[in-house]
């Protein structure tokens, strides 16, 4: 099956700066890769996601870059703000009832 | 939460009963799952459904079984409950024309 490996777990930045989450997945049939904010006590909240077939899609501060080659993809935040700081998992999905293997988080602190 | 509720919220119970948990959801979405968070592991998928009495096992199925009678509930029984299914239990819905995925705001289940 797949397997998404997601760094860094852990990941403190400064206000104002920009924050990098990386995940590689392992089977290449699989064709839609969303990121998920988590806070404490709720549930997963999709931010934004990307298809097999495009390489970059940004809304606003937050974009995700897709390498098909190499199976990694990465989401980018930019100018981070104290309420960005949540948990984040990156996902791979495939199959017919789009199954997601998730990565196993990285809990993101933005520095005041 | 995307018109999703999850019941109970939260549950504490004994080793060998059984336990069910419901998922209700009232955006008429195709597809329905359930995950399981755990600390380091991420979330999982433990069951699916792509319709009405149509579902499947994920990766952590073993010992929890499903049924969906009904386009807008989703339940998840424990037979015998044992501690290691102590855990935070997700639904999520997706829609039959799209990929994405949305989240409930989870079951905290206790096993003593």
């Amino acid at each position: 099956g797949e397997n998404v490996e997601q760094h860094p777990s852990t990941l403190s930045v400064q206000e104002g700066d920009s924050a990098v989450i990386k995940c590689t997945y392992s089977d290449s049939a699989s064709n839609y890769f969303p990121w998920y904010k988590q806070e404490l006590g709720k549930g997963p909240q999709l931010i934004i996601d990307i298809r097999s077939n495009v390489g970059e899609k940004k809304d606003q501060r937050i974009a995700v870059t897709l390498n098909k080659t190499a199976k990694h993809f990465s989401l980018h935040i930019t100018e981070t703000q104290p309420e960005d700081s949540a948990v984040y998992f990156c996902a791979a999905s495939m199959g017919s009832a789009r199954q997601l293997t998730f990565g196993s988080g990285t809990q993101l602190t933005v520095l005041p | 939460d995307a018109g999703i509720t999850q019941s109970p919220r939260h549950k504490v119970t004994e080793t060998g009963t059984p336990v069910t948990l419901r998922c209700h959801q009232t955006e008429n979405h195709r597809y329905m799952y359930w995950y399981r968070q755990d600390p380091g592991h991420g979330l999982r998928l433990i069951h699916y459904s792509y319709g009405v009495k149509d579902t499947d096992k994920g990766e952590v199925s073993d010992g929890y079984s499903v049924s969906r009678s009904k386009t807008e509930d989703f339940l998840l029984t424990l037979e015998s409950a044992t501690s290691s299914q102590t855990s935070v239990y997700f639904c999520a819905i997706g829609p039959a024309g799209g990929w994405e995925q949305y989240f409930g705001p989870g079951t905290r289940l206790t096993v003593t």
